[in-house]
């Protein structure tokens, strides 16, 4: 059984330096989901693709953070500049379809801004 | 916009009862969802509820949904040690490009043994 997987678990970075994140989504789910979590709180939505396209961004998603699925398959997501308030963990689901709406999460990546 | 409560925290113990209760506010919503969350790991799907639904009822846990009040409740039956974790209730929010969640601020559940 190969659920959503995402690389790394854990960055450590400095303030100023841009990060990629990679999400591999169950096989053959078409949509593809990004949250981020901070400390204490429950995830906060950011962005979606149905397949290769970006159908929704949060407020939330800054100018220094873009996400892409170029192939309808895995996800990257990138922040640019990074701030010490980027410090969270980014969370990836994907779901079947727009009916089957069932979102199954990975294990995150916990970034730290240093 | 939307916003999903939680009580923030529940102990019980081991062999006991557990019931965490949510409010939502988005009564179109279709799916409600109970996620639970271990330290450091991702979320992982409990069950969900259909909004037609009253109850559901999986192994040990019961979800109830009083469409009235926006009230759902999660019930574990026979808490155990390794039920200790952060439970997260979470709706489904439709915009006009698809759906996504909201999430409440999650319970955190201790069991003592």
């Amino acid at each position: 059984d190969t659920g959503v997987s995402q690389n790394p678990r854990h960055k450590i970075t400095k303030r100023g330096q841009n990060v990629t994140f990679r999400c591999d989504p169950i096989s053959e789910h078409n949509r593809l989901y990004w949250y981020r979590q901070t400390l204490g709180q429950g995830p906060e939505f950011l962005t979606y693709f149905q397949n290769e396209a970006q159908l929704e961004k949060s407020r939330l998603l800054s100018d220094r953070f873009s996400a892409e699925r170029p192939k309808g398959s895995f996800s990257t997501l990138e922040i640019q500049r990074t701030e010490q308030g980027d410090s969270a963990m980014y969370l990836c689901a994907s779901s079947l379809t727009e009916t089957r709406t069932t979102q199954y999460f990975g294990p995150g990546t916990r970034l730290l801004v240093l | 916009g939307e916003d999903v409560e939680q009580s923030l925290f529940l102990s019980v113990r081991e062999g006991d009862s557990s019931v965490i209760n949510c409010t939502y506010t988005d009564s179109s919503s279709t799916y409600l969802y109970w996620y639970k969350q271990e330290p450091g790991a991702g979320l992982q799907l409990l069950t969900y509820i259909f909004s037609n639904m009253d109850m559901k009822q999986d192994q040990r846990l019961t979800v109830l949904l009083n469409k009235k009040d926006k009230h759902l409740s999660l019930r574990i039956a026979d808490t155990q040690t390794g039920d200790s974790a952060i439970y997260f209730c979470a709706e489904i929010t439709w915009n006009n490009a698809g759906n996504m969640l909201t999430f409440g601020g999650g319970t955190r559940l201790m069991v003592k043994p």
